[in-house]
Order: C-alpha cells, then structure tokens, then sequence
C-alpha cells in the first residue's frame, strides 16, 4: 500500500512570509507525528497527534507553528512570518496508534528554506 | 534536546565486514528502534526492541539493549554498499511513549 506521503517536497520562500506542509499518512493509521531536523542532526519531536487531536505539542518551538487534523488523516504544519532559524527538513510520521506497536513510518520530508 | 548519543559519529569499512554502532540514552525507556536514512531524506524504521527484552535480530541486524547501562548496539553483518547512511535510534519514553527521541546518527559508510 502507499507509504506517507509529504506536499511539496522542497519549499522556497522569504524571510516574513507564511507556508504550510502537508501530510498524508498511512491509511488506517491513527498517531501522526512531526518532527525537523537540522543538518546532520537527528530529527526532533514537534507535535503528535491521536485521530483529530493534539495529544502532545511539547516540541512546538513557539507559537509561529501550529498544526492541524481536521478530519484524522491529513495534516497541515503551518508556519508564520517565517525566520532564516525554520530552515530544515520536516519530517511527518504515522503509526498504528497503539503503544505496543509505535514503530513510525516516515513520509520522506520537506527541505524548507528560508532565504 | 537529544536524548541519545550515538557512538561512533561516523565509521568507515570495507563490504562484508560487520558494523556495530551504539547508543546511550539518559532517561527509562518504554521502547528503542533504530532507524535508516538515505541521502537526507526519510527514515526507514529497522527495528524495535522493548525494555523487557534483551536481543533481537532481523535479517543481517542483530540488537541488543541493556537496561541497566542505559545502552543499545546495532549490528549489521556482511556489510553491503547499499548500507551505506546514516543509522539512528530513537527511544520511545516510558512517559509519553508515543513521541521518539532521537540521537545524533552514526554515518556509516561502506566501501566496496
């Protein structure tokens, strides 16, 4: 079946202005994550959502990010008045939901760049 | 910031020999996977191992975890060229399990 899918893959864009990512997990799977990751660093957690909701948004690194799940499945990660500091890849994962099997499947990412 | 440290930053060795990368991490554990990653792009999920176990293997990767050092080794046999990328673990908290906290990654590289 299809894997996770992220829209666009690469994203340009200036310093000040707003973007979105987006997300498409696996069917079926209720536990989304994302996460950024630096150059030559591992990924870090931002946020994770359990169906509609955002269990957990510890890792948000402050309120310029919000990500939403309407409707369960697909994901929106939207940044505002972005800063040259957002620039990474952002990588979204899903997951069955259930603690004894949280191995997460990951979408294969959007490089943000801000310039 | 990263819960584990990966140990070495980056190895080097010829096809078909084997290749161990180790892990530490700080704080109790529900779970440990390690992951793969390519050229900057998406991981790919290797393997897990719960806390309440001690090895385990799949195809040419063999895992360890032990609890009390707070440590995990990866262990691929007959390395192949197309092992070539970056390796992380990642820990699943026994506190909020859901969410993975990765280590820093061991570049490893496979010469033919």
């Amino acid at each position: 079946g299809a894997g996770v899918s992220q829209t666009p893959s690469n994203k340009v864009t200036e310093k000040g202005k707003y973007v979105e990512l987006r997300c498409d997990p696996i069917s079926g799977h209720t536990a989304l994550y994302w996460y950024r990751q630096s150059l030559g660093q591992g990924p870090e957690f931002l946020i994770y959502f359990q169906g509609t909701g955002a269990a957990d948004d510890s890792g948000l690194p402050n309120d310029r990010f919000f990500a939403v799940r309407p409707e369960g499945s697909v994901s929106t990660l939207k940044i505002q008045r972005t800063e040259r500091g957002d620039s990474a890849m952002y990588l979204c994962a899903s997951s069955p939901g259930t603690l004894r099997r949280n191995e997460q499947f990951f979408g294969p990412g959007t490089r943000l760049t801000v310039l | 910031s990263q819960q584990g440290e990966e140990d070495p930053q980056a190895l080097s060795i010829q096809e078909g020999e084997n290749a161990t990368m180790n892990c530490s991490y700080k704080t109790s554990i529900n779970n440990l996977q390690w992951y793969r990653q390519n050229s900057g792009r998406g991981l790919v999920h290797l393997i897990l191992i719960r806390s309440n176990e001690r090895e385990k293997h799949s195809g040419r990767l063999r895992v360890t975890l032990d609890t009390s050092k707070k440590s995990s080794s990866l262990l691929i046999t007959a390395s192949r060229a197309a092992d070539t990328a970056s390796y992380f673990c990642a820990t699943g908290l026994i506190q909020g399990a859901q969410k993975l906290v990765f280590g820093q990654g061991t570049r490893l590289t496979i010469n033919p």
